[in-house]
Order: structure tokens, then sequence, then C-alpha cells
């Protein structure tokens, strides 16, 4: 089982805000750069987020992310039919030695 | 742009290796910068990292999967490769190559292959 715990589910209204958290302890996310990632069924994941807010190439700013102590968080507005996925959020763990990922939250726009 | 693919067997037998090449083009997976890593994901199912190498040759791999992975480089074809040894069903999953970042994030990935282990 993932040391990363996402909600397994979100959904909103197309134009809405929503936001994803990342709940984790002191050997991953409070000491440790986050990334979020999105992933359509079918296809690899997509780096949205990288070092806790930075977006990566090509990514709007309806994503953001931000971190705070052992959790962090990743918010889209103006919600969008395109943006249906799983998100995951990701860091590495130094108590394990090891890089982990987050449970997965999918998102549904109603 | 980097670019990766990955290539090998998708049915592997239970106990037998499971083994597959990630081919690198548009540039070097060996940098100060990245690692060359594999993530797995089974069936329905999240991510999980499988393992990494750096360019100074050093690797690390998943502690769940230690005993069990090795992952390799030929920086001469620009491919790296895993190889993961008595498979069971339980390590079927689609197995992803991708460029990783030394401050722990993921960039660019290949497409994914699927991998089976069954009889």
């Amino acid at each position: 089982q993932s040391v990363l715990t996402q909600p397994p589910s979100i959904s909103a209204a197309p134009g809405q805000k929503v936001t994803i958290s990342c709940s984790g302890s002191s050997s991953n996310i409070e000491s440790m750069y986050l990334s979020w990632y999105r992933q359509v069924p079918g296809s690899a994941p997509q780096l949205l987020i990288y070092e806790n807010n930075k977006r990566f190439s090509g990514i709007p700013d309806r994503f953001s992310g931000s971190k705070s102590g052992t959790s962090a968080t990743l918010g889209i507005t103006g919600l969008q039919t395109g943006d249906e996925a799983i998100y995951y959020c990701g860091t590495w763990d130094y108590s394990l030695n090891a890089h982990v990922f987050g449970t997965g939250t999918k998102v549904t726009v109603l | 742009q980097l670019q990766l693919q990955e290539s090998g067997p998708g049915l592997v037998k239970p106990s037998e290796t499971l083994s597959l090449t990630c081919t690198v083009s548009g540039g070097s997976i060996s940098s100060s910068n990245y690692y060359g890593s594999w993530v797995r994901q089974p069936p329905g199912k999240g991510l999980e990292w499988v393992g990494s190498f750096y360019y100074d040759g050093n690797t690390y791999y998943s502690p769940s999967l230690k005993s069990r992975v090795t992952i390799s480089v030929d920086t001469s074809k620009n491919q790296f490769s895993v190889k993961l040894n008595s498979v069971t069903a339980a390590d079927t999953a689609v197995y992803y190559c991708t460029r990783h970042h030394t401050n722990s994030w993921f960039d660019y990935w290949g497409q994914g292959t699927l991998v089976t282990v069954s009889s």
C-alpha cells in the first residue's frame, strides 16, 4: 500500500475548481520535492507539476501546486471535460529509500 | 524532444525472467541531473517505482523488488534494460521506462508495454 494518501475520487461541474490532496509524512512530503501527474486511461502518466509548485512545459496556469508540512495540494481551475483523468502525486521517501506515488484520484467532470 | 520506447516479450511464464529494454532517442539518458527509471502499473491499479540507474553507474531499486530486479544500461546504444526474475502473476503490469530528475520528478515517459505473467 502507498505511503501517500489521496481521495479516491472528486467530481465537479465544468468551469468549477477542484483541489486534490496528497497526505504523507516527515520522511517524504515534508522534506522532499513533490510532483503531480495526470493519467488518462490507456496512456502514460504526464508530468503536470514538479518541485512542489512549478508547472511543467506546456501545462496551463489552470493547474497549480502547493505544499505545507506533510501534505500537498493540486488545484485545477476552470475545469474542462478534458481534465477527466486519474491524478497522482509522487516524491522520494528517505526512510524507505524509494520513490513513492500516491493512491491516485479520479477526477470526473459532471 | 526526448522519446523513450519499451520493447520486450508481452507474455512471460511464472518463475521465469521478465526482460524489457528501453530505447532512448532525441537525447541521452546519461546525465548528472537525471536517472533512467522503470515504473510499473498493474491493471486497474496505481503506479509503482521499480528502480533507477544513475549515470555514474549506481542503481537503486524498490525495497519490495530489490532481491529480484536488475537494471542495466548500454550507453553505446542509448538503451537501458530491466530484468525481473522469478515472476508471478502479481508482476503482471504495464511497464514504463521514464526519465527521472534528481529532484524526484519523472518528465518523459515511454508509452508503456503490458507484460502478462501466465502459463
